[in-house]
């Protein structure tokens, strides 16, 4: 099992910029979540889907976040415009449970996004 | 005021120290307690796992959960440089979203 993909690993664009980050889940997994992680927040939940349904998406700051998972085995992440604050590691993880049952994450490596 | 407080340290301890790392919560419901570590540059992974209150240990690691004071820990005994990492307590209620602390950046000196 490869584990959960992530790409690109890192990510340098410019303020106004659209950015897409990608992400495949391990296989058999039925939820994906999308982190983000600074130093001043720590580790943010922004999106969860259950069955490629986004179910949760009341952390995504503002409506320049988009996320889609058009099918089980892959998922965007989108910043349309991006801004120099957005910059931060952006995780992708899975699941094969909700993890309101104790059910553990599976996270990717990340991406590292910088934003000029 | 967070739901999970962590002291982000960084703390630093030669090897074969104890080491002794903590969460506070505020929310009551919670009743899955577990740490992830993160090596630089890696997405976090789940260390130790804990329902309700008490203790479980695995090798050198220990996992304690106090309910009635909201207070989780972890212990590294004979701690080495490979346990050198940022350790992420994080808990959750049934059917609720897993809420993460901040991280300890945890350096263990040869």
């Amino acid at each position: 099992d490869a584990g959960v993909i992530q790409s690109p690993r890192h990510e340098v664009t410019e303020m106004g910029q659209e950015v897409t980050l990608r992400c495949k889940p391990i296989s058999g997994h039925d939820y994906l979540f999308w982190y983000r992680q600074t130093m001043m927040r720590g580790l943010e939940l922004l999106i969860y889907f259950n069955n490629n349904v986004p179910i949760d998406d009341s952390g995504m700051p503002e409506d320049r976040f988009s996320a889609k998972m058009p099918n089980a085995s892959f998922s965007t992440l989108k910043i349309q415009p991006s801004e120099p604050r957005d910059s931060a590691v952006y995780f992708c993880a899975s699941s094969s449970q909700l993890t309101g049952f104790g059910e553990k994450l599976f996270f990717g490596s990340g991406t590292q996004l910088s934003v000029l | 005021q967070k739901e999970v407080e962590q002291d982000p340290g960084p703390l630093s301890v030669p090897e074969g120290a104890i080491v002794s790392l903590n969460c506070t919560y505020s929310n009551s419901a919670f009743q899955y307690f577990m740490w992830y570590r993160q090596y630089s540059r890696k997405g976090p992974e789940l260390l130790m796992y804990t329902y309700s209150s008490g203790n479980k240990e695995d090798g050198r690691f220990t996992a304690q959960v106090d309910k009635s004071s909201k207070y989780i820990s972890l212990f590294i005994r004979d701690s080495q440089p490979s346990d050198s990492a940022t350790y992420l307590c994080a808990m959750s209620a049934p059917g609720g979203k897993l809420i993460f602390g901040q991280g300890t950046e945890l350096s263990v000196k040869p």
